[in-house]
């Protein structure tokens, strides 16, 4: 069983697009994350929720929308998709991160063209 | 605010070569600090952790002493393998509410046979 999956694994669309990635953690956490890591590497949060409150909300445009339907899924839906919007995003969940760190999903890669 | 600061890359080694690398930070209070790393194609594994002063991380041959006289925590390894070519992460929990791990910008090390 996967700890923290996500969906899809591969995203490819064009721009003006919007589409959603699912994420969902099997581990009874209470608190998800999305990341998003860019063509360097660079690993920037964007939005965390602790049972279904969110909790952090970073500069990120307002085409950006998370959504947790309850602890164990968090969301993200993007509307009209820019090239900029390119990277990975990564999920992760955390019980008690300043002990256990996080646990990461493998990523989605999207692509906007 | 907090802060992490790794040795830029790349790491390029051969094989059975001492590997470190470099990790500074800036926090207030007492932050846990991590390693993570992440292989081509895959998110992002936790390698090894430190929650308070003087404790020293390991996992797989890899250490990291948490030094707070010196903000540091470096990651080292004896002997490096082929397969442990990856990007490091170092990160920090400030363990406040928000639950927020602020990471490094990531090494690339890669070994060659």
């Amino acid at each position: 069983d996967t700890a923290v999956s996500q969906t899809p694994k591969y995203l490819v669309t064009q721009m003006g697009n919007d589409k959603s990635i699912k994420c969902e953690q099997n581990l009874g956490h209470d608190t998800m994350y999305w990341y998003k890591q860019d063509s360097k590497k660079f690993l920037k949060i964007m939005f965390s929720y602790n049972n279904k409150e969110l909790i952090i909300n970073e500069t990120v445009p307002n085409r950006f929308s998370p959504k947790s339907p309850d602890k164990a899924h968090l969301n993200l839906h993007i509307n009209s998709l820019e090239l900029g919007d390119s990277a990975v995003y990564f999920c992760a969940s955390s019980q008690e991160p300043g002990i256990y760190g996080y646990t990461f999903g493998s990523g989605t890669r999207l692509t906007v063209v | 605010g907090d802060s992490v600061t790794q040795m830029e890359g790349p790491v390029t080694l051969s094989e059975e070569a001492f590997l470190t690398i470099n990790c500074t930070y800036t926090a207030t209070g007492y932050p846990s600090l991590f390693w993570y790393v992440q292989y081509p194609g895959e998110g992002l594994q936790l390698l090894l952790k430190a929650t308070k002063a003087d404790d020293k991380g390991s996992n797989k041959g890899f250490e990291a002493t948490y030094r707070k006289e010196t903000t540091s925590f470096h990651l080292e390894k004896g002997s490096v393998q082929v397969s442990d070519s990856a990007v490091y992460f170092c990160a920090l929990s400030d363990g406040g509410s928000n639950y927020k791990l602020t990471f490094g910008k990531g090494t690339l090390l890669t070994v060659n046979p």
